[in-house]
């Protein structure tokens, strides 16, 4: 079964530094994998998707992912972090290539400090 | 532009009542999904329509239902409302194809059961 896991509940980081939000998933098959954002009182917002082609894909807002086979990993990254980059952040895996249901993630809550 | 809206965006309740949330989609997409989200638990889907007269149980059904009479909309109704119902209500819209889609998701409505 497909099922995707964020191993930290909040990332902390200060402003200008890289940030990087793990994500490790279980597929079988090819995966489609995705990263949404959730501010406050909001609802998500997608990010950015790989669904196949160039390992390193890259998104709204700055973001980046890069997607690693071997390890099943898709982490989410940003070269230079901003205050207002702080959110709730949720990976996400398709369940199938013939469903559009989406397994998400526990969520990370990324902290960016002044 | 496209957009997904659900009202009410706040609701409170008391127990025993039937409660309809509306969620409405310009973006004709087929696929639509309502989530429930609590802390601790991330996202979890409730029901899920691939297209008009289409509904689908999600992982947390009990004590809701849907109903896909147009594209556009996707009514959660729950019939009889408990205290456990407490919760933040987001519908997501998404299209089909052989790629994975991204959902788009509503606002999100925060009811209260009491």
């Amino acid at each position: 079964a497909q099922s995707v896991a964020q191993p930290e509940d909040q990332v902390n980081v200060a402003e200008g530094n890289p940030l990087t939000v793990k994500c490790t998933y279980s597929v079988s098959g090819n995966p489609y994998l995705f990263w949404y954002v959730q501010y406050p009182n909001r609802g998500l917002q997608f990010l950015l998707k790989y669904i196949t082609g160039d390992n390193l894909v890259k998104g709204s807002y700055g973001f980046e992912a890069e997607f690693n086979k071997s390890q099943t990993s898709f982490h989410l990254k940003k070269p230079s972090a901003l205050v207002s980059d702080s959110a709730l952040y949720f990976c996400a895996v398709r369940e199938g290539s013939n469903t559009g249901k989406l397994i998400f993630g526990q969520g990370t809550t990324l902290q960016v400090k002044p | 532009d496209a957009e997904i809206t659900q009202s009410p965006r706040h609701k409170i309740t008391e127990t025993g009542r039937q409660v309809t949330l509306a969620c409405h989609q310009t973006w004709n997409h087929n696929n639509m999904f309502w989530y429930r989200q609590d802390l601790g638990h991330g996202l979890r889907l409730i029901h899920y329509s691939y297209g008009v007269q289409d509904t689908n149980k999600g992982e947390v059904s009990d004590g809701y239902s849907v109903s896909r009479s147009n594209t556009e909309d996707l009514p959660l109704t729950l019939e009889s409302a408990a205290s456990s119902q407490t919760s933040v209500y987001f519908c997501a819209s998404s299209g089909t194809g052989t790629g994975g889609t991204e959902q788009y998701f509503g606002p999100g409505t925060r009811l209260t059961v009491t």
